[in-house]
C-alpha cells in the first residue's frame, strides 16, 4: 500500500506564476489535510477536504489559495500569482477516518515551493 | 521518519491547575514540536524548540528538551476548559515525513 504521494518535490515559481501542488492520498482514504511549513517553524493546518467538500478551511489565506478534492483524482492546493511569502514547504495528510486525529493522519514528503 | 512518543496518554485536571506532558523521540533531531488538536479539526502548532535550546516560552506555555534523553516537555499553566484537547509532539522536517505519535488526551474540568 503506497504511502500518501505528493508533486512535484520541488517547484520553482516566478512572481504572478501559479502553483499546483498535488497530493494523492493513501487507498482508502477520503480525508485530506494540507499543512505548511515555513523555514524554523511548525507546520501550520491550512485547510481539511473530504471528497468534493471542503470541511474547514479556516487555515487558507483569504485571496490567491484554493484547494479542491474531487471525486476522482487527487486533491489540488492551488495558489494564484504567487508571491515570494509563499515560498515554503507545503504538505498534505490523508486519514481514513472522521477524526482524523494526529496518528491517524499519514503525511507525504512535502512539496518545497520557491518563488523567485 | 522519526516519531515522537507522548506520556501520559490521558490527564484529566481541575481548572487553574497546571498541566504537563512528556514526549521522547528516538534519533537526532534538529528541532521539536508541539501541536494541539481538537477532535475532528487540523493540528495546531504551539511552539517549536531548537536543538540547541534547553526551554522556550509562549504565554502560558512552556517546553523544556533534553536533548542527552531524547525527552521533552510541554506545561500549560493555569489550565482552562479550553484547553482541553489532545497534544502531540513532532519532529519532522521537509524531506522527513512527520510521524505522531498517539498524544496526550487534555481533559480541564471546570
Amino acid at each position: 500500500n503506497a504511502g500518501v504521494m505528493q508533486n512535484p518535490r520541488h517547484l520553482v515559481r516566478r512572481r504572478g506564476q501559479e502553483a499546483r501542488l498535488r497530493c494523492s492520498p493513501m487507498k482508502g482514504h477520503s480525508h485530506v489535510y494540507w499543512y505548511r511549513q515555513l523555514p524554523e517553524e511548525g507546520l501550520k493546518f491550512m485547510v481539511y477536504l473530504q471528497k468534493e467538500n471542503i470541511i474547514d478551511e479556516s487555515g487558507m489565506p483569504k485571496e490567491r489559495f484554493s484547494a479542491e478534492f474531487p471525486k476522482e483524482g487527487p486533491s489540488i492546493l492551488r495558489i494564484q500569482q504567487v508571491v515570494r511569502g509563499d515560498s515554503a514547504a507545503y504538505f498534505c495528510a490523508s486519514s481514513p477516518l472522521t477524526s482524523g486525529v494526529a496518528y491517524e493522519q499519514y503525511f507525504g514528503p512535502g512539496t518545497r515551493l520557491t518563488v523567485t | 521518519s522519526q516519531q515522537g512518543e507522548e506520556d501520559p496518554q490521558a490527564l484529566s485536571i481541575q481548572e487553574g491547575e497546571n498541566a504537563t506532558m512528556n514526549c521522547s523521540y528516538k534519533t537526532s533531531i534538529n528541532n521539536l514540536q508541539w501541536y494541539r488538536q481538537n477532535s475532528g479539526r487540523g493540528l495546531v502548532h504551539l511552539i517549536l524548540i531548537r536543538s540547541n535550546e534547553r526551554e522556550k516560552h509562549s504565554g502560558r506555555l512552556r517546553v523544556t528538551l533534553d536533548t542527552s534523553k531524547k525527552s521533552s516537555s510541554l506545561l500549560i499553566t493555569a489550565s482552562r476548559a479550553a484547553d482541553t484537547a489532545s497534544y502531540f509532539c513532532a519532529t519532522g522536517d521537509y524531506g522527513q515525513n512527520f510521524v505522531f505519535g498517539p498524544g496526550t488526551r487534555l481533559s480541564v474540568l471546570p
